[in-house]
């Protein structure tokens, strides 16, 4: 099954921006993106998805590389309520991989 | 927050007994998910609904099947419950299963434990 990558772990201090990377290399030419997270037990909840430009809300910025190989999602100012599993997805393909655990440090 | 609840959050049952898992959403979204999450894991999709009447297997798919009779209610059914699957279940909905849309909204869960 086509899954994307990503690392296992990461830390951020509190107030610095924080970058979690996703490879999705099978990504097809129309599909998005996705991006989600899931903090403690609840269910994964939204954040953003982009196709090939960048995209930008008021929870993060995602930026696509130009062979829409990889993404990176952005949390410009990481808060320790960002403490949370991310998950990036292609498009609708419903296949979420183990994510990255993000923690955030005072 | 999406209009998504599922029920019962919590339950506790014996190997060989049915169970059946229940998602409600007021959204009026056309897709439904059935999805199960392990400790330490990601989710896995179990089946999915597109309609009315209409559903497909997802990746864990064994053991599980799902109704879908009312846009409103998509119903996850363990016919003989196993240890095996003993896990957190959610529900999602998206209005669209396109690669130009497929934004999901998860409802809280159901931990389910087969002893």
């Amino acid at each position: 099954d086509a899954k994307t990558t990503q690392p296992p772990s990461m830390d951020c201090a509190e107030g610095r921006a924080a970058n979690l990377p996703c490879n999705h290399s099978t990504i097809s030419g129309n599909e998005y993106v996705y991006w989600y997270r899931q903090i403690h037990s609840q269910g994964p909840q939204y954040i953003i998805h982009g196709l090939k430009n960048n995209e930008t809300n008021e929870m993060a910025s995602l930026i696509i590389t130009e062979d829409r190989k990889s993404s990176t999602l952005i949390l410009p100012h990481a808060t320790l309520r960002d403490t949370a599993v991310y998950y990036c997805i292609e498009g609708s393909k419903s296949t979420f991989g183990d994510g990255t655990t993000l923690t955030v440090k005072p | 927050d999406a209009g998504i609840t599922q029920s019962p959050r919590h339950k506790v049952t014996e190997t060989g007994t049915p169970v059946t898992l229940r998602c409600h959403q007021t959204e009026n979204h056309r897709y439904m998910y059935w999805y199960r999450q392990d400790p330490g894991h990601g989710l896995r999709l179990i089946h999915y609904s597109y309609g009315v009447k209409d559903t497909d297997k997802g990746e864990v798919s064994d053991g599980y099947s799902v109704s879908r009779s009312k846009t409103e209610d998509f119903l996850l059914t363990l016919e003989s419950a196993t240890s095996s699957q003993t896990s957190v279940y959610f529900c999602a909905i998206s209005e669209s299963i396109s690669g130009q849309y497929n934004e999901q909204f998860f409802g809280p869960g159901t931990r389910l434990t087969v002893l």
